[in-house]
């Protein structure tokens, strides 16, 4: 399948392992934030989402801890699986504008049989 | 439940020819979209639209690039001439909910167009 990226910041982490991954994000007025995955030659799947009146939001395996003060978004995969090896994408969604999601620009986990 | 189907799933052609890539969005889904994903970014919007409305067109080069949604439902985006920057991934997504939803869009496959 191809690439979906071949510059994009990499996290290297062993099977069994907890990743973490960050994003930073621009517009205050955003209340909603998405994380998806997108594995090579599809498009990206949502995982997780979280409100602006949250903090935190727990999935399965997935937690997404939002920071409203310094901007900042993170995607904790606990008990990593070589299935979670993929990109990860942020996004922000400003819904008084409607559903404009913008992307930030992606994270590359890489696991480690 | 089928998802987003797009097609063709990969387009090679030369500069200033002209390219037309196809979307079928979930049913019922009023929301559509058109993403172009290059190597290495995050996918960034061409234009949405709600029903047969474009409603956000902002960002689409509207020198070459033109879309339509006739009906409300399939949606084509078209590029004549393509010029070899136009090399990427053209994602189409729908939601059911225009604004006030979370934002989760379900995406296609993507057609990834390669121009020589």
């Amino acid at each position: 399948g191809e690439s979906v990226g071949l510059h994009l910041p990499t996290l290297s982490v062993q099977e069994g392992d907890n990743s973490i991954i960050n994003c930073a994000y621009s517009n205050s007025a955003s209340d909603y934030f998405i994380w998806y995955k997108q594995e090579s030659g599809k498009g990206p799947q949502f995982i997780i989402d979280i409100r602006s009146n949250m903090d935190k939001r727990q999935g399965q395996r997935v937690t997404v801890l939002l920071n409203k003060t310094v901007k900042h978004l993170s995607l904790q995969i606990a008990a990593t699986q070589p299935g979670d090896s993929a990109v990860y994408f942020c996004a922000e969604n400003e819904t008084a504008a409607g559903n404009k999601l913008t992307f930030g620009g992606g994270t590359r986990v890489l696991v480690k049989p | 439940e089928a998802g987003v189907v797009q097609s063709p799933r990969y387009k090679i052609i030369e500069k200033k020819q002209p390219v037309a890539f196809w979307c079928n969005p979930i049913s019922g889904h009023n929301t559509l979209y058109w993403y172009r994903q290059n190597l290495g970014q995050g996918p960034e919007l061409l234009i949405r639209y709600e029903n047969e409305e474009a409603v956000d067109d902002s960002q689409l080069p509207k020198d070459r690039f033109s879309a339509e949604r006739l009906k409300g439902v399939d949606s084509t985006l078209k590029i004549q001439p393509a010029e070899l920057g136009d090399s990427a991934v053209y994602l189409c997504a729908s939601s059911p909910a225009a604004g006030g939803g979370t934002g989760e869009l379900f995406f296609g496959e993507g057609s990834r167009l390669t121009v020589l």
